[in-house]
């Protein structure tokens, strides 16, 4: 199974919106609403942000968002702040689980 | 708040098993109808899933590692465990333990902290 595909890196001034895309296939993405956005910060672990293509858990803010279109999903960021500077992963459901291959997000 | 501790030997040499643990605090690892993961990344690198296993002990694996790859759980010790054989340098990566909640929508809502493998010699 192959990674999913992620831009390599994004970026955005505080304040701004960032949108990231995750595309894969219709035996992934395009076949699961099974999708769930990770973030990490550099030397920690993931941390889920949003999961079922655009829910989000109890304590992640609202300025984080999901959506998907046939093969391709994505996740906006609003409302920019610092602390947003991190590495984010896509996931789907593919009959086993697989990932992004990661998006570096830089807050200008 | 459930939280998730792994441990293992940190430095394995090629071609000898590695053997991890992930040790489940304020929580029962069973009954509660989740999957426990094992998930690795790469040094500088993505996510990769390794494979889960169910409370009752059943197993779903990644195809690339099935050959070599063991997930068993200890529920009395609130445990569960990875065994991977014939390790190689390209193995070397952080290795995370996840719970898997299912109900609504699957997804890995709960990390360890992970545990760093270095397969060298």
């Amino acid at each position: 199974q192959s990674a999913l595909t992620q831009p390599r890196s994004v970026s955005g001034s505080p304040g701004q919106s960032v949108t990231i895309s995750c595309t894969g296939t219709s035996s992934d993405v395009g076949g699961y609403n099974y999708i769930s956005w990770y973030q990490q910060h550099p030397g920690k672990a993931p941390k889920l942000m949003i999961f079922d293509v655009n829910k989000r858990p109890s304590g992640v803010p609202d300025r984080f968002s999901g959506s998907k279109s046939g093969k391709t999903a994505s996740l906006t960021i609003s409302g920019l702040q610092a602390d947003d500077e991190a590495d984010y992963y896509c996931c789907s459901y593919a009959d086993n689980w697989v990932f992004g291959g990661g998006t570096k997000l830089t807050v200008l | 708040q459930v939280q998730l501790q792994e441990s293992g030997p940190g430095l394995v040499k090629p071609s000898q098993t590695v053997s991890l643990t992930c040790t489940v605090s304020g929580g029962a690892i069973s009954g509660g109808g989740y999957y426990w993961s094992w998930i690795r990344q790469h040094p500088g690198k993505g996510l990769e899933w390794i494979g889960y296993i169910y409370d009752s002990g059943t197993t779903y694996y990644n195809p690339s590692l099935k050959s070599r790859l063991t997930i068993s759980v200890d529920t009395s010790k609130n445990q569960f465990s990875l065994t991977l054989s014939s390790v190689t340098a390209a193995e070397t990566a952080m290795y995370y333990c996840a719970r898997v909640t299912t109900r609504g929508a699957w997804r890995f809502d709960t990390w360890g902290h992970g545990t760093l493998v270095t397969v060298s010699s």
